[in-house]
């Protein structure tokens, strides 16, 4: 059964600050992963996707990394802003028997950039 | 990647009572999945919805308590039946990006549900 772990499960840092997001999983035979974010009592926004034979994705100040065999994908922020303030949500997919597809979610790391 | 519509955005419902979601997609897609978000909580899978045929349950929902339809390719409901304060979460429906591409999951704006 895929497990998927988020460290830490908060964080606090000041403005400008450059910061890693840290997620891994158990069973490394995986699809692809997703990283999302996530505003109080919202919905999920897609921040990037990884395709399992992919190694990162960049999109603007941020850098996703993954790696497939020992079960880490890690999200960097540069600069970071107020705005970034959010719980950021790592998924992975699998393909399981039959056709059945489903994300399997870890617990987020709520992020707070202080001006 | 799809745009997804999900009604309402939240609401305040006694106990015993039932609330239907609806979830509206911009473009035909074949599969269509619903989670749960319990308060501090990671979202779980509730059941994966096919055009055509019964939805998928995962362990732990049944389909006496969370009925859903799928009439056709871009709509989909979930009602919560017989609400107890334990229902009280975050909704969202899903769509599989295997229709559009490898573009990754879509959610919708989520549905926060507060049973008192």
């Amino acid at each position: 059964k895929q497990e998927v772990t988020q460290i830490p499960a908060a964080l606090s840092v000041p403005e400008g600050e450059n910061l890693v997001l840290n997620c891994s999983f158990t069973d490394s035979a995986i699809y692809n992963l997703q990283w999302f974010r996530q505003d109080p009592g919202k919905g999920l926004t897609s921040l990037l996707l990884i395709q399992s034979s992919q190694r990162e994705q960049t999109s603007g100040r941020l850098n996703a990394s993954l790696d497939k065999s020992s079960g880490r994908s890690t999200l960097y922020i540069a600069a970071s802003q107020p705005g970034d303030s959010a719980t950021y949500l790592c998924a992975v997919r699998n393909l399981f028997q039959g056709g059945s597809e489903k994300l399997v979610f870890g617990k987020g790391t709520k992020l707070t950039v202080n001006p | 990647s799809a745009v997804i519509s999900q009604k309402p955005s939240r609401d305040i419902c006694q106990r015993g009572t039932s609330l239907t979601i609806q979830c509206q997609v911009d473009s035909q897609v074949t599969m269509m999945f619903w989670y749960r978000q319990q308060p501090g909580q990671s979202l779980t899978l509730i059941a994966t919805a096919n055009q055509g045929s019964e939805a998928t349950y995962e362990s732990g929902f049944v389909i006496d308590k969370f009925p859903i339809s799928r009439p056709n390719l871009t709509f989909s409901t979930l009602t919560v039946s017989n609400m107890s304060p334990e229902d009280s979460s975050i909704y969202l429906c899903s769509v599989d990006p295997a229709d559009r591409g490898n573009y990754g999951y879509t959610f919708g704006s989520g549905t926060r549900l507060t049973v008192v």
